[in-house]
């Protein structure tokens, strides 16, 4: 069964560093998103995007943030200037176009910010 | 915008016991509601889903219960299992496919043998 992965599975930065998260969603998936989870919190929204665009953002993803799809198969997640509390799980999704609500998650990257 | 409470926060219960949490949502926009089963440093995985046409969804020994009118949709896990610990997460999401989904808070569910 397809699956979303993601890389890489931990990554440790120091504060005012840029990251680069990598995802690569399902092959016929439509839309993607990106959520964070704070080690033993909920799982909250970042952003979605759809037709090389965003379609919706949290109010955590702010000006450091940002997302691309660079080619046909990578969706990534950039911040540009880490800070102590953006350490996290992130995760990746995916949905396919059509009736279908399901969202498919990635492994997840655990970013530690020191 | 979306708000999903959930409770309780930690369960406990013997194994064969039944489980039940209990979620209400705040935007009654909201047509669809996964339930997320996390495993300990894994990614959430969908076990049981409910939209709003449908009153309740029954999958072997777990069953999801939806009330609309008061916001109110609720996990029922029966015959419970050492391997059902885990942390439970509700979630609601909107009218449209491709919608965010908002998570509630968590269940810490802890089956003791």
């Amino acid at each position: 069964e397809p699956e979303v992965t993601q890389t890489p599975s931990h990554q440790v930065t120091q504060m005012g560093q840029e990251v680069i998260l990598r995802c690569v969603p399902i092959s016929n998936h439509l839309y993607f998103y990106w959520y964070r989870q704070i080690l033993g919190q909920k799982v909250e929204f970042l952003v979605s995007f759809y037709n090389n665009e965003i379609s919706e953002k949290s109010e955590i993803f702010d000006d450091q943030f940002s997302v691309e799809r660079p080619d046909g198969s990578n969706f990534t997640l950039k911040i540009r200037s880490t800070k102590l509390e953006d350490s996290a799980m992130y995760f990746c999704a995916s949905t396919p176009k059509g009736v279908t609500y399901e969202q498919y998650f990635g492994p997840g990257t655990r970013l530690t910010v020191t | 915008g979306e708000n999903v409470e959930q409770h309780p926060s930690t369960l406990s219960v013997q194994e064969g016991d039944s489980a039940v949490i209990k979620c209400t949502y705040s935007d009654s926009a909201s047509n669809y509601f996964p339930w997320y089963k996390q495993e300990l440093g894994k990614r959430p995985q969908l076990i049981i889903d409910i939209r709003s046409n449908v009153g309740e969804k029954k999958d072997q020994r777990i069953a999801v219960t939806l009330n609309k009118t008061a916001k109110h949709f609720s996990l029922h896990i029966t015959e419970t299992q050492p391997e059902d610990s885990a942390v439970y997460f509700c979630a609601a999401s909107m009218k449209t496919s491709y919608d965010k989904v908002i998570f509630g808070p968590g269940t810490s569910l802890s089956v003791i043998p």
